[in-house]
């Protein structure tokens, strides 16, 4: 399996453009959990799915924030508009069940300028 | 609120050395608590995954244990390498989420 895959690796945007992230998980894998990383808050967890359905997406920062799952291969993560403030590493992750190990893609590096 | 906090935040050892990495969490009610290891630009990799009802794990020169009433675990790392440079993040497993902490930088010098 090719692992968890991300797209884009790197984007450069301005300020009040809208940001689509991408995420294909492993296949089989039920459970897809977005994550964003920075310096000053670590790894955070801004929602996750099961079989497909949003079960927590209590980590989302605000309503500019939004993901979505339509089949058990894809999940985007959507930003508009985009600021600053949302500049870090967006990771992906998949598991067989919410308790199994998660694999994690590559991540995605966003900087808002 | 689950808190995890990883001491320290930095780490240099001469290779060979053996090395203890530690982490602590807030809340001992948890289902299992995992150590990754994140190479620079790159995603996170799972080291072990201990269970609330297990005491250690290991893998090779890796050794996780787990004291869930005291609210600790330590990633022992034997023999260490300068593959072994990487940032270590444990993660605890209280809910449905994964709680992390900020992660130890290590360096491993030759």
């Amino acid at each position: 399996d090719a692992g968890v895959i991300q797209s884009p690796r790197h984007e450069v945007t301005e300020m009040g453009q809208e940001v689509t992230l991408r995420c294909k998980p492993i296949s089989g894998h039920n459970s897809l959990f977005w994550y964003r990383q920075t310096m000053m808050r670590g790894l955070e967890l801004l929602i996750y799915f099961n079989n497909n359905v949003p079960i927590d997406d209590s980590g989302m920062p605000e309503d500019r924030f939004s993901a979505k799952m339509p089949n058990a291969s894809f999940s985007t993560l959507k930003i508009q508009p985009s600021e600053p403030r949302d500049s870090a590493v967006y990771f992906c992750a998949s598991s067989s069940g919410t308790g199994e190990t998660q694999y994690f893609g590559p991540g995605t590096r966003l900087l808002v300028l | 609120k689950q808190e995890v906090t990883q001491i320290p935040a930095a780490l240099s050892v001469p290779e060979g050395e053996n090395l203890v990495l530690n982490c602590s969490f807030t809340d001992s009610a948890i289902y299992n608590l995992q150590w990754f290891r994140q190479d620079p630009g790159k995603g996170l990799t799972s080291l072990l995954l201990i269970q609330s009802s297990q005491r250690e794990q290991t893998s090779g020169r890796l050794n996780a244990s787990l004291d869930k009433s005291s609210g600790r675990s330590t990633l022992y790392i034997a023999a260490s390498q300068p593959g072994d440079s990487a940032t270590y993040l444990c993660a605890v497993r209280s809910s449905e989420k994964l709680v992390f902490g900020k992660g130890t930088k290590l360096t491993v010098n030759p």
